[in-house]
């Protein structure tokens, strides 16, 4: 049973437009949600994270979205540049500590068009 | 500050053997967790420490053994390799009091059982 979705496996958008990655989790004791980026041959490394008790926080051209009734999230990267191309993991966890476990979508790529 | 490392980078079984794939983060951490990363599948926890001295199975531990040799290695063993076990490996540690609560990833072992 998968407890963190990412359906749409990959997404192409155009250099400077808006990218939109979207998760879906189905554990409604998830309370903390992370977004890690994955370039090939590289480990991951984390993006941007949100608590349940927000619906939004911003880092920069990042900004991840929490809607905690219908259980869904999305991360928002705007402008968007060739080096966002990679592929990125929705993740979320019970606990906000650290060492809490993490349970990870399947990830989707992002390729984005000069 | 190296991060977290991993060795081998690349290694071949042939099914029945074992190797032990090594684990070192120098930034005081006290949790450690090996993930696996298959196409199509995400990353998946096989086992975890929360701190020097303790470990848990995660999501698929059979086939696996782990040992937290002290607070910085942490090594994932395979006693009898199947090729079921032909997939990325990655390793990772964190800290409840580091910053943005997130886990750091090493740059992965890719291992192949023929």
């Amino acid at each position: 049973d998968q407890q963190v979705k990412q359906n749409s496996p990959s997404l192409s958008v155009q250099e400077g437009r808006i990218s939109i990655l979207n998760c879906d989790y189905t554990n409604s004791m998830f309370d903390y949600f992370l977004w890690y980026k994955k370039y090939p041959a590289e480990g991951p490394t984390f993006l941007i994270s949100i608590s349940s008790i927000k619906d939004k926080n911003e880092d920069g051209r990042f900004t991840v979205f929490l809607n905690k009734s219908a259980k869904h999230l999305s991360l928002h990267i705007v402008p968007s540049q060739p080096g966002d191309s990679a592929v990125y993991f929705c993740a979320a966890r019970r606990e906000e500590r650290a060492n809490s476990k993490l349970t990870f979508g399947k990830g989707i790529t992002l390729s984005v068009r000069p | 500050n190296a991060g977290v490392t991993q060795t081998p980078k690349f290694q071949v079984l042939k099914t029945g053997q074992s190797m032990t794939l090594q684990c070192a983060q120098d930034m005081n951490h006290n949790s450690m967790y090996w993930y696996r990363q298959d196409p199509g599948m995400g990353l998946r926890l096989i086992y975890y420490s929360a701190s020097e001295g303790t470990t848990d199975k995660g999501e698929v531990p059979n086939g696996y053994n782990v040992s937290r040799l002290n607070k910085r290695e942490f090594s994932l063993r395979l006693e009898s390799a199947a090729p079921s076990q032909t997939s990325v490996y990655f390793c990772a540690s964190s800290d409840p009091s580091g910053r943005g609560n997130e886990q750091f990833f090493g740059p992965g072992t890719r291992l192949t059982v023929l």
